[in-house]
């Protein structure tokens, strides 16, 4: 078993949708959660970045960590077709890149 | 703005040649890394390096070596290519442990 899964899509929506993109982890040692956007051809760029449970707000964008559940989320409002990307979780024990852990990456696709 | 450089966007090379993938950043920062990307795999740290000729193994270092002799410069050498280091490579660095990474837009590798 991977220690983050994440759905491999791709995950396909109309324009204006709300998008909900998931990941499980396996190691309740995790505190740190980030999700990371990538466009095609192009290296990934963080988006954002928790710690331990709870939410953050950013514009449109949303992330959630259910660490009783062992549950990440990341919701988009009014999603754009710009939004169309891959979408990266990764996860880590400490404030460190050293031991971060990836998800495999969601494509989702914005139909305008 | 950060600015990750990877010399090469694309590589073709034959099994058993010795490759060398370039990366450059220009915002001097003290950690440096190395990772591969696969579909269904989401990235992997092959290498990274928190100090000018400081390096440390990530979870898939075999078959990889690395180079770090100036700051702003760092190496993924494949001593002898073979058809499973066929691959995306990302380069990424970051300010502190705990910074957010940047990254390059990959070099994808086919070793024939």
């Amino acid at each position: 078993q991977k220690e983050v899964e994440q759905d491999p899509g791709p995950l396909s929506v109309p324009e204006g949708a709300i998008v909900s993109l998931n990941c499980t982890y396996s190691n309740s040692a995790f505190q740190y959660f980030m999700w990371y956007r990538q466009y095609s051809r192009k290296g990934p760029e963080l988006l954002m970045y928790t710690y331990s449970s709870g939410n953050k707000e950013d514009g449109r964008f949303t992330a959630q960590v259910d660490k009783s559940s062992k549950y990440i989320s990341l919701f988009i409002r009014d999603s754009q077709p710009s939004d169309s990307a891959t979408y990266l979780c990764a996860s880590s024990p400490m404030d460190s890149n050293y031991q971060l852990i990836w998800g495999a990456g969601t494509k989702l696709i914005i139909k305008p | 703005d950060v600015k990750v450089t990877q010399s090469s966007r694309y590589l073709v090379k034959r099994t058993g040649e010795k490759v060398f993938l370039e990366c450059v950043q220009d915002m001097d920062h003290e950690n440096m890394f190395w990772y591969r990307q696969d579909p269904g795999l989401g990235l992997r740290l092959i290498y990274f390096s928190y100090d000018v000729k400081m390096k440390e193994k990530g979870d898939i270092p075999e078959g990889y070596s690395v180079s770090r002799e100036k700051k702003e410069r760092f190496s993924l050498i494949l001593e002898s290519a073979s058809t499973n280091q066929t691959s995306m490579y990302l380069c990424a660095s970051s300010r502190k442990s705990n910074s957010p990474l940047h990254f390059g837009n990959g070099t994808r590798l086919t070793v024939t």
